[in-house]
């Protein structure tokens, strides 16, 4: 079965340090993979989205990139954090892009 | 701005009783799926229904998608304490960005 995790869970970092959060799926080949960012109480917003080694889309543009250095491992970055990059970061993954999305448990990031 | 609109924001209800979330969304889509999220966590994917599809059962769900109206509805039979959590719509599109676009929730409470 497949399975897809994040951490780490909860992180709180001061303004202008850098960040790295990972995510790696098992128990599949080539999936598309998305990062999210979900603000208290909101909906989901698309922050990039990889459908192979390499390749990255970015939707909005932020203080954030993302990388794929390996078929099931999909890092979310940044070099200077700022304090509106808080919030909940999601990763996810699909068979394709019309398919259902499976989950990570998610990222807490506070910015002090 | 957001393709999928939920309604409503909350709602309460007691334990047993039916629950039912509704989603709006602008543009024709493939499809539209169903998400569950429990207080901070990961989402979970609950139910896909196509374009050409009319009503869905799983389990105690029942999705229905009235292309016509451009909505969808989410009833929850026999609610539990349980499925106390925020229910997300997501629609994918037929013609733009090839990316799921969440709505904000609903964010649904079971009371014993």
């Amino acid at each position: 079965s497949q399975t897809i995790h994040q951490w780490p869970a909860t992180l709180v970092q001061p303004v202008g340090s850098p960040l790295s959060l990972e995510c790696t799926v098992e128990g599949t080949s080539n999936p598309n993979l998305y990062w999210y960012r979900q603000a208290a109480g909101r909906g989901l917003q698309l922050l990039f989205y990889s459908v192979g080694i390499g390749q990255i889309s970015s939707e909005v543009p932020q203080n954030l990139s993302a990388s794929r250095p390996q078929d099931r491992q999909f890092i979310l970055s940044s070099k200077k954090l700022l304090l509106s990059d808080s919030g909940f970061y999601l990763c996810a993954w699909s068979v394709l892009f019309t398919y259902e999305q499976y989950f990570g448990p998610g990222t807490r990031l506070t910015v002090t | 701005s957001q393709q999928g609109e939920e309604d409503p924001q909350a709602l309460s209800i007691q334990e047993g009783e039916n629950a039912t979330m509704n989603c709006s969304y602008k543009t024709s889509i493939n499809n539209l799926q169903w998400y569950r999220q429990n207080s901070g966590r990961g989402l979970v994917h609950l139910i896909l229904i196509r374009s050409n599809e009319r009503e869905k059962h799983s389990g105690r769900l029942r999705v229905t998608l009235d292309t016509s109206k451009k909505s969808s509805s989410l009833l929850i039979t026999a609610s539990r304490a349980a499925d106390t959590a925020s229910y997300f719509c997501a629609t994918y599109q037929i013609q733009g960005a090839q990316k799921l676009v969440f709505g904000q929730g609903t964010r649904l409470t079971i009371n014993p």
